[in-house]
């Protein structure tokens, strides 16, 4: 069964800690894999990952994709309350996209 | 650009009531998608269309029916409605596979 899983599910740090989010895969067709942020309302578009061992960095944020391993993982560095939402991990599973349940980062002052 | 635009934001149904959510995007996107999100929940895929007079079935398709006449629109269809259909409802589109998906703002739908 096709599934994609994501850990913690939940997650509370401080302001300027590091947080490390995970997001594991099992699909039958993988074309890539993908982060979304999600706050009050509709997704919003982090990274897009189809090669292992490239890391993708925009800013506080980077992330890398263990095709071999099957997981991928997103890093913030320098947490603000702002970074507070739902990570979202998907995969394109050959267009069948398969999302995990979602990571919810409560970032406190 | 509007982007992804969904009508309407919040409806409420009663048991065995049918209604069409609306799904627009202006970008000549090929690619749509139609997700549902429960609470506390990621996003699970009903249907989707990879161009005008093609869709497919995602992981929750029954109970929906969807359309792809034009590029631009890609209406969901609930036939007869029931409580375990009460969900928010995204509509997204994408240029091709292995791109970003934009999302519209949402539908708020509770079957009662």
């Amino acid at each position: 069964e096709d599934k994609v899983v994501q850990s913690p599910l939940s997650l509370v740090v401080h302001e300027g800690d590091t947080v490390t989010l995970n997001c594991s895969y099992e699909v039958t067709n993988f074309r890539s894999l993908l982060w979304y942020k999600q706050e009050k309302k509709a997704p919003t578009f982090l990274f897009i990952l189809t090669s292992s061992g490239i890391e993708k960095k925009s800013g506080r944020l980077s992330s890398i994709l263990d095709k071999k391993e099957l997981f991928s993982i997103l890093n913030i560095t320098a947490t603000q309350t702002g970074d507070s939402a739902i990570y979202l991990c998907a995969v394109d599973n050959n267009n069948d996209m398969r999302f995990g349940a979602g990571t919810r980062l409560t970032v406190k002052p | 650009n509007a982007g992804v635009t969904q009508t309407p934001k919040f409806r409420i149904l009663k048991i065995g009531q049918s209604m069409t959510l609306q799904c627009t995007q202006d970008m000549n996107h090929n690619y749509m998608y139609w997700y549902r999100q429960d609470p506390g929940m990621g996003l699970k895929l009903i249907y989707y269309s990879v161009g005008a007079g093609i869709t497919d079935k995602g992981e929750v398709p029954n109970g929906y029916n969807v359309s792809r006449s034009t590029t631009e629109d890609f209406p969901l269809r609930l036939e007869l409605a029931a409580p375990s259909q009460t969900s928010v409802y995204f509509c997204a589109s994408s240029y091709s596979t292995n791109t970003e998906q934009f999302f519209g703002p949402g539908t708020r739908l509770t079957v009662l």
